[in-house]
């Protein structure tokens, strides 16, 4: 696709319910993010890949989160005993690679919203 | 204190004035800084970068960096009610992708 797909769009679960957020970057972009937002916050950083490895998962919160990129594509981030206070909105970014880190433009998904009841 | 501080607003101008939108950055290593516009129920999206000590001009858009007072700005110039938005600052640091955004500031254009 043209642009980062992010399914779901919408997510309702219950308290301690398993979840699956997935993300389709755009064709070509080695680099891979995920951020909550919160309303009113900005976006909290929660892991990066380059390529198919974490480059950097200092933001997952607690061991409830985990992220895989498989193949280096599509991207999966799983939430595991949910709680109220992982409702958010799951935002999803992708870029090229650049030959000077920390440049490169992210672009961003329209985001997973994400309500435990 | 937060690594990224931005005023949360709201910022309201007049249409055709210019919005002045500041950003502090705690760590003195920050090497890269980029304002994104986040229309209300929307993705952010990047209108404006900057790496080096000064100005940079981009249409009606001017970023401004002074890394010794660890300081970014973004002016808007002719400012229009369409820019009404919340704007993010964002840095990274050396050898990292990693983004760090602040809070936003939420700017109102009124007519």
């Amino acid at each position: 696709g043209a642009g980062v797909s992010q399914t779901p769009s919408n997510k309702v679960t219950e308290k301690g319910k398993y979840v699956e957020l997935r993300c389709d970057p755009i064709s070509g972009h080695t680099a891979l993010y995920w951020y909550r937002q919160s309303l009113g916050q900005g976006p909290e950083f929660l892991i990066y890949f380059q390529g198919t490895g974490a480059a950097d998962d200092s933001g997952l919160p607690n061991d409830r989160f985990f992220a895989v990129r498989p193949e280096g594509s599509v991207s999966t981030l799983k939430i595991q005993r949910t709680e109220r206070g992982d409702s958010a909105v799951y935002l999803c970014a992708s870029s090229l690679l650049t030959a000077r880190p920390g440049t490169g433009e992210l672009f961003f998904g329209e985001g997973s919203r994400l309500t435990v009841l | 204190q937060k690594e990224v501080e931005q005023n949360s607003g709201p910022l309201s101008v007049p249409e055709g004035a210019i919005a002045s939108l500041n950003c502090t950055y705690s760590d003195r290593v920050s090497q890269s800084f980029f304002w994104y516009r986040q229309y209300s129920g929307k993705s952010p999206e990047l209108i404006m970068s900057i790496y080096s000590n000064g100005d940079k001009e981009d249409g009606r858009f001017t970023a401004q960096l002074n890394k010794a007072s660890q300081y970014v700005s973004l002016l808007i110039r002719d400012s229009q009610p369409s820019d009404s938005a919340t704007y993010l600052c964002a840095v990274s640091r050396p050898k990292t992708d990693k983004l760090i955004f602040g809070t936003g500031t939420r700017l109102q254009v009124f007519p």
